[in-house]
């Protein structure tokens, strides 16, 4: 069966400080990968998504970045972090579109 | 524009009634669309989904929804609530041609009182 792990589950980082959060999936080969923020407990703000090794799409402008390494590893990144970029981060997985996709339990990200 | 519609940010409900949670959405030609919960700090988890076929589609833990195309609703159903049942509820649509990305609604809390 396939899973998706994603780590850290919590974090606190001072502002201006580098991020990186780490997604995986097993069981599966070339899913789609997506990165979703959920800020406030409520709606989900989707941040990237990756169809294939090195090849992502960025939804919204922002201070991140994610990057595509290997086939099921998904990485959310920032050189400099803002305390806007707080929130509870999401990875998800997916393939034929009428598939759900399949989430991993989250980084929940505090900046002071 | 392509957008999903959870108009109750809370629904109360006490155990053992029935729930409904809803959902319209407004997208051109057939989505598919999908139900999913999501319990504190966790990530969300698939309930259901309609792609075709029966208007009345079951999912997990005792949930079904009803697609209902002149109105273009998927309201979320339940005929026996349970406290375990309280959570945030999610629905999302695939619009059809698009194979990549899921437009979410904002929401709807379930709080089930004992």
């Amino acid at each position: 069966s396939q899973t998706i792990h994603q780590w850290p589950a919590t974090l606190v980082q001072p502002v201006g400080s580098p991020l990186s959060l780490e997604c995986t999936v097993e069981g599966t080969s070339n899913p789609n990968l997506y990165w979703y923020r959920q800020a406030a407990g409520r709606g989900l703000q989707l941040l990237f998504y990756s169809v294939g090794i090195g090849q992502i799409s960025s939804e919204v402008p922002q201070n991140l970045s994610a990057s595509r390494p290997q086939d099921r590893q998904f990485i959310l990144s920032s050189k400099k972090l803002l305390l806007s970029d707080s929130g509870f981060y999401l990875c998800a997985w997916g393939r034929r579109q009428n598939q759900p996709q399949h989430f991993g339990d989250g980084t929940r990200l505090s900046i002071l | 524009a392509q957008s999903v519609a959870q108009p109750e940010d809370q629904v109360n409900v006490a155990e053992g009634n029935p729930l409904t949670v809803k959902c319209t959405y407004s997208v051109s030609g057939n989505p598919y669309l999908f139900w999913y919960v999501q319990y504190p700090n966790r990530g969300l988890q698939f309930l259901l989904k309609y792609i075709t076929g029966d208007n009345l589609v079951k999912g997990s833990y005792g949930f079904e929804a009803e697609f209902n195309k002149s109105q273009t609703s998927f309201h979320l159903k339940k005929p026996s609530a349970l406290v375990s049942d309280s959570a945030l509820y999610f629905c999302a649509v695939r619009p059809p041609r698009n194979t990549d990305k899921l437009i979410f609604g904002t929401g709807t809390r379930l709080q089930v009182f004992p």
